[in-house]
């Protein structure tokens, strides 16, 4: 059974910085199946990657996302405002798991 | 977009039906599903219908809730039956990415379901 673990939990950050968040399958996700969500308090939840790099529709070219073997990466370049949230990364293949979440916080 | 109905407090036991109408597509021309949240945490899938009528569970729910979809009202629906306090969630009613497996790309306002023991 794959495990996801997302790194860090919170990551503190001010307007401007670069954010790295990490996602890593305890196996190898083939297909790059691996995608990205946002959710701010009370809202629902929001695409932002599929395919491990490929951009939602609407999304900001400041989102990216990569991969490395069972390592993947959403980066956004210069974190904005509206930028913090708890970001959820998700095996999206032949079924659905996601990963527990990492809180950008200011 | 996808509009959810339904929801509420349910005594630990009992049962309840979640609804999601959806405009701009046809529900029985793609993968739905539906993700929850309990208060606080994460997200988890539940349930998913195919185009075909094929349908698949989580294994917190399988043999207690149902997915089903009636296309003359274009909807789906989750039939929660048997609920526990650990079915307390926020239920999303989402769309699978066409082509996409389980990404999902649109979803749906949320409904609360509380479960009192």
């Amino acid at each position: 059974e794959v495990v996801l673990t997302q790194s860090p939990g919170t990551l503190s950050l001010s307007p401007g910085e670069r954010a790295t968040l990490s996602c890593r399958a305890s196996q190898r996700v083939t297909g790059s199946h691996l995608a990205w969500y946002q959710q701010k308090p009370g809202q629902t939840p929001r695409l932002l990657i599929y395919h491990a790099s490929s951009r939602a529709t609407g999304i900001p070219d400041r989102f990216s996302g990569s991969e490395s073997g069972t390592d993947f990466t959403l980066t956004i370049s210069r974190v904005e405002p509206d930028d913090f949230a708890v970001y959820y990364c998700q095996l999206s293949g032949s079924s659905s798991l996601f990963g527990p979440g990492t809180k950008v916080d200011v | 977009q996808l509009v959810q109905s339904g929801g509420g407090l349910v005594q630990s036991g009992g049962s309840l039906r979640l609804s999601c109408a959806a405009t701009g597509f046809t529900v029985n021309t793609q993968f739905m599903s539906w993700v929850r949240q309990a208060p606080g945490k994460g997200l988890e899938w539940v349930s998913v219908i195919y185009v075909d009528g094929t349908t698949y569970y989580a294994d917190s729910v399988k043999g207690r809730h149902s997915i089903s979809r009636d296309t003359s009202k274009n909807a789906i629906y989750l039939q929660m039956n048997s609920v526990r306090p650990g079915d307390t969630a926020m239920y999303y009613c989402v769309r699978n990415m066409p082509g996409g497996g389980y990404v999902f790309d649109y979803w749906g306002q949320g409904a609360l379901v509380t479960v009192s023991s």
